[in-house]
């Protein structure tokens, strides 16, 4: 069965201080992987796709790594607006995309 | 341009009570998707509907769930005799299936089943 976990479930920072989101995942015939950012109260906002092993994608503080196990999400000198939940998805051969629980990012001035 | 809409914003009805969720994709999007979110958890697929196809339903999790999508665009999420466990936030996402995957998300319905 696919499956997609992410780790930590929650993490705290202090403003510049780097850090990495991991995004495990099992499935068979990866079409992309997909990284997205949620507020509360709001929808998930599309950040990322990778398609295959060693692509990597940046935008501002960000940056998304993939191997053929996992993907990281690398954040340097974070800053309190990129405190949110930052989502995983995988989508494989079939239409559904599969979610993981998200990583709750908290980032203190 | 105009995002993916969805109303009502929020919803409370009594157990026992049918609803009625409604999504306005981005225009032009041919592949629309509805999720559930409960408090803490992750997005569950629920159905996916694109161009004229048949709807994939294989996440609805009974059949008190249905949901259709009228001339390819808005979608209607409908479901029955609502549970208590019926409670979370339902989302809607768009794409351009063509080439690319990447989902467009409303703001998502808030419902509670009281």
């Amino acid at each position: 069965e696919d499956q997609v976990t992410q780790s930590p479930e929650a993490l705290r920072l202090q403003e510049g201080e780097s850090s990495s989101l991991n995004c495990s995942y099992t499935v068979s015939g990866l079409r992309g992987l997909f990284w997205y950012r949620q507020d509360p109260g709001k929808g998930p906002e599309f950040l990322f796709t990778l398609y295959s092993a060693g692509e990597e994608k940046e935008k501002e503080r960000l940056k998304a790594t993939l191997t053929k196990k996992e993907s990281f999400l690398h954040i340097t000198a974070p800053k309190p607006e990129d405190s949110a939940t930052y989502l995983c998805a995988v989508q494989a051969g079939n239409n559904d995309m599969r979610f993981g629980a998200g990583t709750r990012l908290t980032v203190k001035p | 341009g105009a995002g993916v809409s969805q109303s009502p914003s929020n919803k409370v009805t009594e157990k026992g009570k049918d609803v009625e969720l409604r999504c306005d994709p981005i225009s032009g999007h041919t592949a629309l998707y509805w999720y559930r979110q409960s408090l803490g958890q992750g997005l569950e697929f629920l159905i996916y509907f694109q161009g004229n196809s048949a709807p994939d339903k294989s996440g609805l999790p009974s059949d008190r769930f249905s949901a259709e999508r009228t001339g390819g665009s808005v979608s209607t999420l409908t479901i029955q005799r609502t549970q208590q466990e019926d409670s979370a936030v339902y989302l809607c996402a768009s794409s351009l299936v063509t080439g690319n995957y990447e989902q467009y998300f409303g703001p998502g319905t808030r419902l509670t089943v009281t």
